[in-house]
């Protein structure tokens, strides 16, 4: 049971470059969840997700792509890289059920630099 | 919106000694739960513990321990017996008893720095 996945680790872009980032998740949960974290900013949602299909907007969706084809995964992309995406990324995921604190769980995150 | 706030950007304490990290935040919901996870140098989030708006019992999980003080609006967190294993980021969070679309989301503070002096 690996839990929550990420992959790349580490990745370091020029300015208009395109990347995808992949979280996957091997719990069967139904909900999940990109942030990002900036220093002295703790962490931001990004983009999530409440089942297969679906996505959302988070606090700070400009800029970013998600999408969610299977429910194990979640993918993060960014079209055209900026200076300002630069932060460290974290995919999360949860079940989804009234009796439950409903736990995150977190990926080990993904050092994202844009030069 | 929901609103966590930790004042202190770093603290430090001596091993075995106890230290307590402030937590305050701000809401109009009654039901919700609070966090506090902990980030090492490895980047890895790891939950720590955690508390239910309408428990009043503060949680508890070996050494570490909250004080929840619902009125005030305060959740701190202490650690007993410092082992410089503890030495890491920790952020406090908090996430509505509403548990659909963008309300399950983790609202986070910025964190503070804690250091274990040997």
């Amino acid at each position: 049971n690996a839990g929550v996945t990420q992959t790349p680790k580490f990745r370091v872009l020029k300015t208009g470059q395109s990347m995808t980032l992949l979280c996957a998740q091997d719990m069967n949960h139904e909900y999940m969840y990109w942030y990002r974290q900036d220093p002295g900013m703790g962490l931001r949602l990004i983009h999530y997700s409440v089942g297969e299909g679906t996505t959302a907007k988070g606090e700070v969706p400009d800029g970013y792509n998600v999408s969610r084809l299977k429910k194990q995964n979640f993918l993060l992309g960014l079209e055209s890289a900026a200076p300002s995406q630069t932060s460290v990324y974290f995919c999360a995921s949860s079940i989804h059920g009234r009796k439950s604190y409903n736990e995150q769980f977190f990926g080990p995150g993904t050092r994202l630099t844009v030069l | 919106a929901q609103t966590v706030t930790q004042s202190q950007p770093e603290m430090s304490v001596q091993e075995a000694e106890t230290v307590t990290l402030s937590c305050t935040y701000d809401t109009s919901e009654s039901d919700y739960y609070l966090f506090w996870y902990k980030q090492p140098p490895s980047r890895q989030m790891i939950l720590v513990i955690r508390q239910e708006a309408y428990k009043q019992q503060n949680a508890t999980e070996n050494r570490f321990s909250v004080n929840f003080q619902k009125a005030a609006k305060s959740f701190s967190l202490k650690i007993s017996d410092s082992q410089l294993g503890d030495a890491a980021m920790y952020f406090c969070a908090y996430r509505s008893g509403v548990l659909t679309g963008a309300n399950s989301k983790l609202t986070f503070g910025k964190g503070i720095t804690l250091s274990v002096r040997p």
